[in-house]
């Protein structure tokens, strides 16, 4: 079976410092994989998916990027946090129908709590 | 207009309730349609998926599509403590590729022992 996992489970960054969370996903090959933010009252935030090694898109402009070296490995990083990077961040996997998958069905990890002061 | 609309509740029943969950949403090109249900601090969990129009079943939960309203529904039945969670509604467009799900805000659901 399929899990993915998310690290560190929580984190709290000073303004102007790094960040690098990571996700990976086993039991599975070649999947899409997404990162979502989710703020308080404000719903799940697309940020980024992929399709394969180094192919990333982006849906919303920020000063995050993410990458991915391996096929079952997602990073989401930041050269400086603000504040407004406060918040939960989801990665998730899915398989297109044509590699078995059902309607994209998207998947999530356990989440990273991200607080930044 | 927002693409997805759900009640952020809270919404409050007592256990033993059947609780009705509902998601509209304006765009008609969404085809395939999901619910998960989130505990506090922990990822969405995949509860129910439907394409299309009609009803699916599986244990407790019955998830509702009427497209020709842009409706959908979660019901719980026998309501349970451990039901206490926030349920998203999320949905997609044909045509495959990797451009993600459309996401309501979350009801948050309480049942009271």
């Amino acid at each position: 079976s399929q899990t993915i996992h998310q690290w560190p489970a929580t984190l709290v960054q000073p303004v102007g410092s790094p960040l690098s969370l990571e996700c990976t996903v086993e039991g599975t090959s070649n999947p899409n994989l997404y990162w979502y933010r989710q703020a308080a009252g404000r719903g799940l935030q697309l940020l980024f998916y992929s399709v394969g090694i180094g192919q990333i898109s982006s849906e919303v402009p920020q000063n995050l990027s993410a990458s991915r070296p391996q096929d079952r490995q997602f990073i989401l990083s930041s050269k400086k946090l603000l504040l407004s990077d406060s918040g939960f961040y989801l990665c998730a996997w899915s398989l297109t129908p044509i590699a078995g998958g059902v309607a994209d069905t998207q998947y999530f990890g356990p989440g990273t709590r991200l607080t930044v002061l | 207009q927002k693409e997805v609309e759900q009640d952020p509740g809270p919404l409050s029943v007592p256990e033993g309730a059947i609780v009705s969950l509902n998601c509209t949403y304006s765009n008609s090109a969404f085809q395939y349609f999901m619910w998960y249900r989130q505990y506090s601090r922990k990822g969405p969990e995949l509860l129910m998926y439907t394409y299309s129009s009609g009803n699916k079943e599986d244990g407790r939960f019955t998830a509702q599509v009427d497209k020709s309203s842009k409706y959908i529904s979660l019901f719980i039945r026998d309501s349970q403590p451990s039901d206490s969670a926030t349920y998203l509604c999320a949905m997609r467009r044909t045509g495959g590729g990797a451009d993600g799900l459309t996401f309501g805000k979350g009801t948050h659901l309480i049942i009271q022992p």
